[in-house]
C-alpha cells in the first residue's frame, strides 16, 4: 500500500512566522502535490512538483513556496504565515497517470 | 462556474438504501476519473478509479462515466452507517495538466 505521511496533524503558529509542512512518501513516486481544503471550495492546488529540484504553480500558490531536495520528500513553506491560511493542507503522490494518493492532512491554525 | 460541479448534500439515507451521487463537468479533456471517500479529519482514499467512459464496478460501489453527457455518477449499495463520510469526485487531463480537478464533495449520512 501507498504511504504519504505528513509530519503534523495540528500545528498552532502566529501572523508573520516562517511554516513548514513536510510530506514523504515511500513508492517512489515522481509526482508529488500539495492542496489546501477549505468548506465550500474543496480541494485547490497550491503547487506539484514532477520531479527533484522541479516545481509548478497550482491554482492559489501566493504567499507559499516549495523545495523537493529529495525525490520522497516535498515540503510546503509558507514565507509569513496570515490568519487566511488557516486551512486543511493535504499532501498526495502519484506516478504517470495513477491515481494520487493523499496523507492524512495538516490542520493548520494562524493566530 | 466551476469545472466540476458536485451537490454539497448532506444526503441522508436509512441504512439498507441504494446512494446514487453525481458530478458533471465542463472540460472535454478529462480522460481519467475518481471518486474518494473522505472520513471527518482524514486525508481523501481512493474508492474507485476509472478510465474514459464506461462502468466499473468494485463491491458495493459502481462508478460510471459518460462522457458525451460529462456525467459521472458513484453508486453504492447496501449502504452502511460506516459509509457516512464525505465523497469527492476527481478528474483528469489525458496529457498536460497532471493535477486533479476536484468537486467540493458530497457529505453523505446514512442512518441506522
Amino acid at each position: 500500500d501507498v504511504k504519504v505521511t505528513q509530519s503534523s496533524r495540528y500545528l498552532v503558529k502566529r501572523t508573520g512566522e516562517k511554516v513548514f509542512l513536510e510530506c514523504v512518501q515511500d513508492m517512489d513516486h515522481e509526482n508529488m502535490f500539495w492542496y489546501r481544503q477549505d468548506p465550500g471550495l474543496g480541494l485547490r492546488l497550491i503547487y506539484f512538483s514532477y520531479d527533484v529540484k522541479m516545481k509548478e504553480k497550482g491554482d492559489i500558490p501566493e504567499g507559499y513556496s516549495v523545495s523537493r531536495e529529495k525525490k520522497e520528500r516535498f515540503s510546503l513553506i509558507l514565507e509569513s504565515a496570515s490568519t487566511n491560511q488557516t486551512s486543511m493542507y493535504l499532501c498526495a503522490s502519484s506516478s504517470g497517470n495513477q491515481p494520487q494518493h493523499f496523507g492524512d492532512g495538516t490542520r493548520l491554525s494562524i493566530l | 462556474q466551476k469545472e466540476v460541479e458536485q451537490d454539497p448534500g448532506p444526503l441522508s439515507v436509512p441504512e439498507g438504501a441504494i446512494v446514487s451521487l453525481n458530478c458533471t463537468y465542463s472540460n472535454s479533456a478529462f480522460q481519467y476519473f475518481m471518486w474518494y471517500r473522505q472520513y471527518s479529519r482524514k486525508g481523501p482514499e481512493l474508492l474507485m478509479y476509472t478510465y474514459s467512459s464506461g462502468n466499473k464496478e468494485d463491491g458495493r460501489f459502481t462508478a460510471q462515466v459518460d462522457k458525451s453527457s460529462k456525467y459521472i455518477s458513484l453508486f453504492i449499495r447496501d449502504s452502511q452507517p460506516s459509509d457516512s463520510a464525505t465523497y469527492l469526485c476527481a478528474m483528469k487531463e489525458g496529457t498536460g495538466r497532471r493535477a486533479l480537478t476536484f468537486g467540493s464533495g458530497t457529505r453523505l449520512q446514512v442512518q441506522p
